[in-house]
C-alpha cells in the first residue's frame, strides 16, 4: 500500500519539551513538505525539502527543526521555542505540482 | 502576506443543489490551482486542479471555473450530496518557488439531506 504514514495520531507534551513528529513515505517522491493547521484555519508551510539532504525554510519556521537524511523520511522536530506548540500537524509529498497529504499529528502540548 | 482569499468561510446546501466557493489570488506568477477536500480529523485530498491556461475543467459533479484576468477561481459541486459534507481549501503554486503552495483559508460545506 502505496502512502504517507505519520505517527502518532495523537501527542501530548508537557511545555518546555522538545518533540519530534514522524514522517514516511513508499511513493517514491522526492519533495517532502511540513504544514501545520490551526482550528477553522487554512495550512501553513513549515518547511520543506526537495532532495535529500537539503532543506528550505517555509512561512512559519521559527521554533521548528527538521532533518531529510532518507528519501522516505522527513521528521519535524517542535522545539520548546515554539511559542504556540498546539496544532494539526501534516505531512506531504510529491513529485511535480500534485501534493499528497498524511493522515496528520494532532499535538497538545500544556 | 495574504496571497490567496477564499470565500465564503462555511456555507449550507440542500441535497442535489450547488455549492460554490470562490477564491481570489494576488499574484500572477502562479503555475497551478488545486482544490483540497479534507474531512474533520483527516489529511487534505486533492480533489481538482487547473493550470492558468486553461479557463475551465470538469471531473464528475466537480468543476473548477478559472477567470485569469480577474486573478479568480472557483469549485463548483454540482448535485451536492450529504458526503460531500467537508472543508474545502484552495491553493495556489509556484513551480519556481520548490512547488510551494499558499492555500486559502477554507469553506466549511454542509450539505443537508
Amino acid at each position: 500500500d502505496g502512502g504517507i504514514t505519520q505517527s502518532p495520531k495523537y501527542l501530548f507534551r508537557k511545555e518546555g519539551q522538545n518533540v519530534t513528529l514522524s514522517c514516511e513515505q513508499n511513493l517514491n517522491h522526492d519533495a517532502m513538505y511540513w504544514y501545520r493547521q490551526d482550528p477553522g484555519q487554512g495550512l501553513r508551510l513549515i518547511y520543506y525539502s526537495q532532495i535529500v539532504n537539503d532543506f528550505q525554510k517555509g512561512d512559519i519556521a521559527e521554533g521548528y527543526s527538521v532533518s531529510r537524511e532518507k528519501k522516505e523520511s522527513f521528521p519535524l522536530t517542535v522545539t520548546s521555542a515554539q511559542k504556540n506548540p498546539t496544532a494539526f500537524y501534516l505531512c506531504a509529498s510529491s513529485r511535480g505540482a500534485e501534493q499528497y497529504f498524511g493522515p496528520g499529528t494532532r499535538l497538545t502540548v500544556t | 502576506q495574504q496571497q490567496v482569499k477564499q470565500s465564503p468561510q462555511s456555507l449550507i446546501v440542500q441535497k442535489g443543489g450547488i455549492s460554490i466557493i470562490n477564491c481570489a489570488y494576488e499574484n500572477t506568477a502562479f503555475d497551478y490551482f488545486p482544490w483540497y477536500q479534507q474531512f474533520p480529523g483527516k489529511g487534505p485530498a486533492l480533489l481538482i486542479a487547473i493550470r492558468p491556461d486553461v479557463s475551465e475543467k470538469k471531473e464528475g459533479r466537480f468543476t473548477i471555473s478559472f477567470n485569469k484576468s480577474a486573478k479568480q477561481f472557483s469549485l463548483h459541486i454540482m448535485d451536492s450530496q450529504p458526503g460531500d459534507s467537508a472543508t474545502y481549501f484552495c491553493a495556489v503554486l509556484i513551480k519556481a518557488a520548490g512547488n510551494k503552495l499558499t492555500f486559502g483559508g477554507g469553506t466549511r460545506v454542509l450539505v443537508k439531506p
